[in-house]
């Protein structure tokens, strides 16, 4: 079965130092998708970044970037410079491409805080 | 506003109450799906429908709860007789088809809350 882990229950960081979220999946699909998403205080999700288990590029975003190591099946966020607005919390999440309009699946996700 | 809209944004039962949820999809799209979110969990799925069909309704527990989306109108997330339980978060996101790109993020509506007193 199709799983995603997030063992970072909780992460700090000082404003303006860079942050790893780690994300790891489980999955016998050759085909599927990894995202990223930001869920504020005030509760909305908000998509942050995609990977394809195809691409060979790791995927980039303004200050976010996935660390993404097929081999290890991990696919890392990285947050660059953080900043007091991206404390929150951090969801990954897989999308397998071989069933058509397949749900995502999610992680119990990471806590970031970010203090001056 | 052109993204996902769901209302009410908070929604607050007594148990044994029923609850209804709903989701106005993205302009253009006709296939929705359904998530829980419990607390200090991420969010699961549920149910999977296009206009007037349930495609997959795997995540749903089989009773008390329901799901709907007619031709015109919204998705419909049904709760009967709530319990404490149902407490929880339920958001709804859509596609344009069952095909979606590979790249394309599922974009989520901003949530219902549930309270059960």
């Amino acid at each position: 079965a199709q799983k995603i882990t997030q063992t970072q229950p909780g992460m700090f960081v000082q404003e303006k130092e860079a942050v790893t979220l780690d994300c790891t999946y489980d999955t016998s699909d050759q085909s599927y998708g990894l995202f990223w998403y930001k869920q504020p205080s005030s509760g909305e999700m908000i998509f942050l970044i995609y990977q394809g288990s195809y691409d060979e590029q790791n995927a980039t975003e303004g200050r976010y970037s996935l660390n993404f190591q097929k081999a290890r099946k991990s696919a890392n966020l990285v947050i660059s410079a953080s900043q007091l607005g991206d404390s929150a919390m951090y969801f990954c999440a897989m999308r397998d491409y071989t069933v058509a309009g397949t749900a995502l699946i999610f992680g119990k996700g990471t806590t970031l805080s970010v203090s001056s | 506003n052109a993204g996902v809209m769901q209302n009410p944004r908070h929604l607050v039962r007594r148990r044994g109450q029923e609850a209804r949820l709903r989701c106005s999809p993205m302009k253009g799209h006709s296939h929705v799906y359904w998530y829980r979110q419990l607390p200090e969990e991420g969010l699961k799925f549920m149910v999977y429908l296009q206009k007037e069909n349930i495609i997959d309704e795997s995540g749903m527990p089989k009773e008390r709860f329901s799901a709907e989306f007619p031709k015109e109108g919204p998705s419909i997330l049904r709760i009967q007789q709530v319990v404490r339980g149902d407490s929880a978060a339920y958001f709804c996101a859509s596609s344009p088809s069952d095909r979606t790109p590979r790249n394309q993020p599922q974009h989520f509506g901003d949530g219902t809350r549930l309270s059960i007193l």
